[in-house]
């Protein structure tokens, strides 16, 4: 069974753009969150989706945005990036049946703003 | 606002020697605490424990949850150098706050 896949795995990006990750949750799965990863903060919660539905949102300004398709997979989007958001985002999913807790995380996309 | 804190934050042993990471937290609606292990990628998921007094084990690691006391402990047996990782700690569901993590190191 595959497992998470994330892409692109690595970004290069200048400050003021935007920018999209793509996820796509094991199959069967219908919940994908996002984690950001960075030195300092270590992983943090930025959202999770369900059937196309935003569930949970983390406490991360409105510039971090995101959405699920029908086919579970799933896009987080950057707008305006500032230096700070350099960091690895992963995204896990989560489903199995009978450990509906249990979240798989893809290798994550790296993100460097410069 | 849940709360994880790992303890030691790096620990150096060598090889065969047994470890114990420790996990307390802080949560105000407990449904799950996690274990995962990570390299240099991704976290891998390890266990999940939702009941108290329970050991879940896979091959050399072992974890148990006291939900009463508020903590979680992994333990490794005779460690080898491929369980050099940083490991982390994570409540909730499905929302997960995670610990910083402890940084193994074996030494061959």
């Amino acid at each position: 069974k595959a497992g998470v896949t994330q892409t692109p795995r690595y970004l290069i990006k200048t400050r003021g753009q935007q920018v999209t990750l793509s996820c796509s949750p094991i199959s069967g799965h219908r919940s994908v969150s996002w984690y950001q990863q960075t030195p300092g903060q270590g992983l943090q919660f930025l959202f999770e989706y369900f059937s196309e539905t935003q569930r949970n949102k983390g406490n991360f300004p409105g510039r971090f945005s995101g959405r699920q398709f029908s086919n579970s997979r799933s896009e987080m989007n950057v707008s305006t990036l500032e230096l700070g958001d350099s960091a690895l985002y992963l995204c896990a999913s989560r489903g199995r049946s009978g450990k509906p807790y249990e979240q798989y995380f893809g290798p994550g996309t790296r993100l460097t703003v410069t | 606002e849940d709360k994880v804190v790992q303890s030691p934050l790096s620990l150096v042993v060598h090889e065969g020697d047994t470890v114990t990471l420790n996990c307390s937290y802080e949560v105000t609606n407990f449904r799950s605490l996690l274990w995962y292990k990570q390299e240099k990628k991704a976290p891998t998921f390890l266990f999940m424990l939702t009941s108290s007094g329970i050991e879940k084990k896979s091959g050399r690691l072992s974890s148990i949850l006291d939900k009463k006391e508020l903590f979680s402990i992994l333990n490794i047996t005779a460690t080898q150098t491929g369980d050099s990782a940083v490991y982390l700690c994570a409540v909730g569901a499905p929302r997960l706050t995670f610990g910083t993590g402890t940084r193994l190191t074996i030494i061959p």
